[in-house]
C-alpha cells in the first residue's frame, strides 16, 4: 500500500546535538510534503512545507527538511536542537491525483526527546 | 477566535452510545478536514467538506460515522452506537481554500469508548 513512513519511533538526543528524522514516501508523481510538530500538551502546528523549487525548505524554529526526488524522501534536520524542540514530528504527504483536495496522508510520528 | 477550537476536549463513553463532537473553525476557512488518531499513530483522513458541501467522505471508517457542516462554518462529528476500536483522539484542520494549502488543527477530542 501506498504510504508515508518514519522510520525513527523515539529518539532521544542531548541539548546541541544534531538532528535528523527520516521520511519516505511510496508515491510516484508530484507529492507535496509537510512536517507538523506536536508539542506536549498542544496541537499540530505546521514546521515545514515543499511544493516546487528549491529542495532545500527552511521552516520555523531552525528546521529544515530536502526533498529527494529519487530517494522518495524529505527527511527533517536540525544543525542543534533545544530541549524545547521535545515534542512529537509528523511527516505528512499530500498524494497525487487527489484532485483538488489537500487531505493529507500521515506518517505514525517521531517521538523527539531532548535531554539537558 | 484565532485558532480552531473543538469540543469537548475530552469524551468518555459507554459502548453503544452515540456522540457528537464539535469543530469551530477559523472564521473564513472554506476547507474543514476531519483526521482520527490511534494511539501511537499518526492522523487518519475521514472527511472534507469545502463550504457546506462534504466533498469526501472516503476515510469514514463506517456508516455509524456521520459529519455534517451545514451552515459551512462548524462542523460536528456523529458517532453512532460508538465500539471500543473508536477510541481515539478527532482532530478537525481547516484551510483558508481547498487546494493544497496549510492545515490549521484544532486541539482534538479524545474519545474513550469504554
Amino acid at each position: 500500500a501506498q504510504s508515508v513512513s518514519q522510520h525513527n519511533h523515539h529518539v532521544i538526543l542531548s541539548e546541541a546535538a544534531s538532528l535528523e528524522l527520516g521520511c519516505n514516501y511510496s508515491y510516484g508523481g508530484t507529492v507535496n510534503l509537510f512536517w507538523y510538530v506536536q508539542y506536549p500538551g498542544q496541537h499540530l502546528q505546521l514546521l515545514l512545507k515543499y511544493f516546487s523549487g528549491d529542495p532545500l525548505v527552511k521552516g520555523i524554529k531552525g528546521f529544515e527538511a530536502e526533498f529527494i526526488k529519487s530517494k522518495f524522501s524529505f527527511n527533517l534536520r536540525k544543525p542543534s536542537v533545544q530541549w524545547s524542540d521535545t515534542a512529537e514530528y509528523f511527516c505528512a504527504v499530500i498524494p497525487p491525483n487527489t484532485g483538488t483536495a489537500s487531505k493529507l496522508t500521515f506518517g505514525t510520528g517521531t517521538r523527539l526527546q531532548v535531554t539537558l | 477566535g484565532a485558532g480552531v477550537s473543538q469540543s469537548p476536549r475530552y469524551k468518555v463513553a459507554k459502548r453503544g452510545q452515540d456522540v457528537a463532537l464539535r469543530c469551530d473553525p477559523i472564521s473564513g476557512h472554506v476547507s474543514l478536514f476531519w483526521y482520527q488518531q490511534a494511539l501511537g499513530q499518526g492522523p487518519e483522513f475521514l472527511t472534507y467538506f469545502q463550504n457546506e458541501a462534504q466533498l469526501d467522505k472516503s476515510g469514514l471508517p463506517s456508516d455509524r460515522f456521520f459529519a455534517e457542516r451545514p451552515e459551512g462554518s462548524v462542523s460536528t462529528l456523529k458517532i453512532q452506537r460508538t465500539q471500543q476500536e473508536d477510541s481515539a483522539v478527532y482532530l478537525c484542520a481547516c484551510g483558508i481554500r481547498l487546494s493544497y494549502n496549510e492545515q490549521f488543527f484544532g486541539p482534538g477530542t479524545r474519545l474513550t469508548v469504554l
